[in-house]
């Protein structure tokens, strides 16, 4: 069972333009959203982060946008790259019993930014 | 920060043999994790290692399988035993070192089984 469904699947912008890339996930108890960045042969790499008690968190180009009551979070990239160019992950945490947590993961998004 | 090593970074198997991959951390971490990644997919969790303790598995996942080792807080294996074609995949290592909630991975093992 899929509890983190993201989207798109693939993604063309073109350079400056902006990138979104949406995640949805239905367990309440998730505490910790990460997005992950991973270029090829290269392991992922968190690019980002918020947690359900804000609504937004900017770091530079790269904003995550979390709506609560929605269950849903999201991704935007303002003036895309083509060193953007990767697969995106958006991840949720919770634990697994004891102190026990895990990151369950999106499917990811190919994104294409071309030049 | 975290620097996870993986070695081998990749491998070509034979059916039926086993690989044992190896993770060695920088710095001393409580929590490892394995997870796999199979061509153009998403990351799947297979187990968590804590030192000290048995490995946990993830639904779909069995010790029999995916045997880990974790003798000390900077290193642990993952062995692919009796492997078959679809076990080729890449296996990554991850941990948490401590500081917040950043989980580093390591660049993966790319293995294909023939």
């Amino acid at each position: 069972q899929q509890q983190v469904k993201q989207s798109p699947q693939s993604l063309i912008v073109q350079k400056g333009g902006i990138s979104i890339i949406n995640c949805a996930y239905e367990n309440t108890a998730f505490d910790y959203f990460p997005w992950y960045q991973q270029f090829p042969g290269k392991g992922p790499a968190l690019l980002i982060a918020i947690r359900p008690d804000v609504s937004e968190k900017k770091e530079g180009r790269f904003t995550i946008s979390f709506n609560k009551s929605a269950k849903q979070f999201s991704l935007h990239i303002m003036d895309s790259q083509p060193g953007d160019s990767a697969t995106y992950f958006c991840a949720t945490r919770g634990f697994s019993g004891g102190s026990n947590y895990k990151l369950t993961f999106g499917k990811g998004t190919l994104l294409t930014v071309n030049p | 920060s975290a620097v996870i090593s993986q070695k081998p970074s990749r491998d070509i198997c034979q059916r039926g043999t086993s690989l044992t991959i190896q993770c060695q951390v920088d710095s001393q971490v409580t929590m490892m994790f394995w997870y796999r990644q199979q061509p153009g997919q998403s990351l799947t969790l297979i187990a968590t290692a804590n030192q000290g303790s048995e490995a946990t598995y993830e639904s779909g996942f069995v010790i029999d399988k995916f045997p880990i080792s974790r003798p000390n807080l900077t290193f642990s294996t993952l062995t692919v035993s009796n492997m078959s074609p679809e076990d080729s995949s890449i296996y990554l290592c991850s941990v948490n070192p401590g500081q917040g909630s950043i989980q580093y991975f390591g660049a993966g093992t790319r293995l294909s089984v023939l």
